[in-house]
């Protein structure tokens, strides 16, 4: 039982490539979610989804697309990097409303 | 729509004393209401958790909650902290409504001073 995987943990991109966050999870989870810290401003939502080919908007969703083709994968792509998109990004799942997500190690993110 | 605004970024206790970490939520549907902590360089973990029944929750390594409806409050207590309590922590509102969205306050940072 792996938990939240993500990948890569590490990256560096320049100003306008476009990269790809891979995010899976093993628990059957339906609710998913990506958030961005940065200091002083907490976690960010950016989309979530509620299962299997349904997701929405966060707070900061420009510059960010996800699907949702299967229950465990939850890939978050970003179009056109930008020094702004220098943060820490987690993804998270949890079963169902009533409980606490379960956030993986994050990717370090740094755009130059 | 959901928000949490968690009063003070950094609170500074010794060790043993009490931790009082404050956060308000704002809701127009009955909430669904978490503490997380984060240590450095690691991801979330959940502490405890509010959705219905008993407004005083405990959580783990001491720590505990109280929803207090008319103050919209979800304050973190501790009786007596350790240095191992150092750390970041999250207060995060849901909507009761079936909703994905989990909102999360800006974090206190807890120093225990020895």
């Amino acid at each position: 039982n792996a938990g939240v995987t993500q990948t890569p943990k590490f990256q560096v991109l320049k100003t306008g490539q476009s990269m790809t966050l891979q995010c899976a999870q093993d628990m059957n989870h339906e609710y998913m979610s990506w958030y961005r810290q940065d200091p002083g401003m907490g976690l960010r939502l950016i989309h979530y989804s509620v299962g299997a080919g349904i997701t929405d908007q966060g707070e900061v969703p420009n510059g960010y697309n996800v699907s949702r083709s299967t229950t465990e994968d939850f890939p978050l792509r970003l179009l056109s990097a930008a020094p702004s998109q220098t943060s820490v990004y987690f993804c998270a799942s949890r079963l169902g409303q009533d409980y606490g997500y379960t956030f993986g190690s994050g990717t370090r993110l740094t755009v130059v | 729509a959901q928000s949490v605004t968690q009063l003070g970024s950094h609170v500074s206790v010794s060790e043993g004393a009490l931790v009082l970490l404050r956060c308000n939520y704002s809701s127009s549907v009955p909430p669904y209401l978490f503490w997380y902590v984060q240590y450095p360089n690691q991801g979330l973990q959940l502490l405890l958790k509010y959705t219905t029944g008993a407004t005083l929750v405990k959580g783990i390594n001491g720590f505990e909650a109280e929803f207090k409806k008319s103050e919209t409050s979800f304050h973190l207590t501790k009786p007596s902290a350790h240095m191992s309590d150092a750390a970041e922590y999250f207060c995060a509102v849901t909507g009761s409504g079936n909703t994905g969205k989990l909102i999360f306050g800006q974090g206190t940072t807890l120093q225990v001073k020895p």
